[in-house]
């Protein structure tokens, strides 16, 4: 059994267009998060979530909007997609709650995006 | 904000050479994760140091924790071609559910 899963795994579209990325883990984990992999490998978070709350939202363009509907599902929604959105971007989850030193995250495959 | 530096950015290594890689942050941190990332696949968790001075053993892979907690090392002894890929050492000093990603080294190997 898949412990992180996403789908997409590839995805392709216009500049301009919506499109959701969504991630389910099998863990039991409290904490998930969404990662940014550029292609210099450059791995920056994006937002991380600690039972359906959002905990982390770095400096991210409004464009993104993650979603919780529970503790083992966390999607991602971009609008109006650009050029730059064009990367690698990874699902993860890890046990332990906001506030808390993070223990191991466990990353699904990715979903490569490209936008053309 | 927290700031951590990977170093070096490539290694390219003979089939039997050893391997280390350094990761400095500045400021002192509660502990430091390490994480592999084989070509074309996602980061995989190797090990968590958390104590000063600390030396952990996975096989041939060293990992150790300075002792002014703020510097970590990963070294491999007699690389492998299994031992490609992208290794990235993570952070957190703040105890505040946040992991800081250095910028990864890459390891090629030749047979």
């Amino acid at each position: 059994d898949t412990a992180v899963s996403q789908t997409p795994k590839y995805l392709v579209t216009q500049m301009g267009n919506d499109k959701s990325i969504k991630c389910e883990q099998n863990l039991g984990h409290d904490t998930m998060y969404w990662y940014k992999q550029d292609s210099k490998k450059f791995l920056k978070i994006m937002f991380s979530y600690n039972n359906k709350e959002l905990i982390i939202n770095e400096t991210v363009p409004n464009r993104f909007s993650p979603k919780s509907p529970d503790k083992a599902h966390l999607n991602l929604h971009i609008n109006s997609l650009e050029l730059g959105d064009s990367a690698v971007y990874f699902c993860a989850s890890s046990q332990g709650a906001g506030g808390s030193i993070v223990s191991e995250q466990f990353f699904g495959p990715g979903t490569r995006l490209t936008v053309l | 904000g927290q700031q951590v530096m990977q170093i070096p950015q490539y290694q390219h290594v003979q089939e039997g050479e050893d391997f280390t890689t350094y990761c400095n942050s500045s400021t002192t941190l509660s502990n430091i994760q390490w994480y592999k990332q084989r070509p074309g696949g996602h980061p995989v968790f190797l090990i968590q140091l958390v104590k000063s001075g600390e030396v952990k053993k996975q096989k041939r892979l060293t990992f150790q924790f300075g002792e002014a907690i703020k510097n970590s090392s990963l070294h491999i002894t007699a690389t492998q071609t299994t031992d490609v890929g992208t290794y990235f050492c993570a952070v957190d000093n703040t105890n505040a559910g946040k992991s800081t990603f250095g910028d990864g080294t890459t390891l090629t190997v030749k047979p």
